[in-house]
């Protein structure tokens, strides 16, 4: 149990869709990062939030946006939903500069 | 970043100990080694960090030579709920990745039997 906790846990989405995930960060954690984990592929870093702005960026599209709330949850929206954006979605919360990051279950997107 | 090299797979059986062993020849002297262990359906979880030498704590141990151009993960005396993929990383000290993410090669995929 690393406190984080991610919704929805499964969903199913046609092509050319939009999808929303949520995360909830562990307790005083204050840096919020996503992960796309496609099958048999290790996580892919999308990007991080620190307070409430992007902090980084991996090698992912427009279309792949968040948000952070002062709270510190995060979402993660992707539009134009493609087949290869089928995967598991993974949401990790840190300590800004911290030492350990945790990550939730994730929420697995099939799109078809 | 320095890019990580690990086998794609091992197996091994109950109450033997595993070495999983990472080449990283390209490592940076600020990089640190970092392992995380992952089952079927959950995120990646933090196992063991180290600079040089050896590291020990109460899930693993990890060996880095003078060189540090590779490492060892060792687990000892394995249960089958070991069973699991297990990433190594190279990169900031702070497990959280920073600005950059962290980056995850496929890992091995330890297959551990009665």
């Amino acid at each position: 149990e690393t406190g984080v906790t991610q919704s929805p846990t499964h969903l199913i989405k046609t092509r050319g869709q939009q999808v929303t995930l949520r995360c909830s960060s562990q307790s005083g954690h204050n840096t919020v990062s996503w992960y796309q984990q496609a099958l048999g592929q290790g996580p892919q870093f999308i990007f991080q939030y620190y307070r409430e702005e992007e902090n980084g960026r991996g090698n992912f599209p427009p279309r792949f946006s968040g948000l952070q709330f002062p709270n510190y949850s995060s979402e993660l929206n992707v539009n134009a939903l493609e087949l290869d954006d089928s995967a598991l979605y993974l949401c990790a919360s840190s300590l800004f500069s911290g030492n350990t990051i945790y990550f939730g279950e994730g929420s697995w997107l099939t799109v078809v | 970043l320095a890019k990580t090299t690990q086998p794609i797979s091992m197996d091994s059986y109950e109450g033997q100990e595993v070495n999983i062993t990472c080449s990283h020849n390209n490592i940076a002297t600020n990089d640190y080694i970092t392992w995380y262990q992952q089952f079927p359906s959950q995120g990646p979880r933090f196992i063991i960090q180290g600079y040089k030498t050896k590291v020990t704590n109460e899930v693993a141990s990890l060996f880095i030579p003078a060189d540090r151009k590779s490492s060892t993960l060792s687990l000892p005396r394995v249960s089958l709920s070991d069973t699991a993929v297990y990433y190594c990383l190279v990169g900031d000290e702070y497990s959280g990745g920073g600005a950059d993410g962290l980056t995850f090669g496929k890992g091995t995929h330890l297959i551990i039997q009665p």
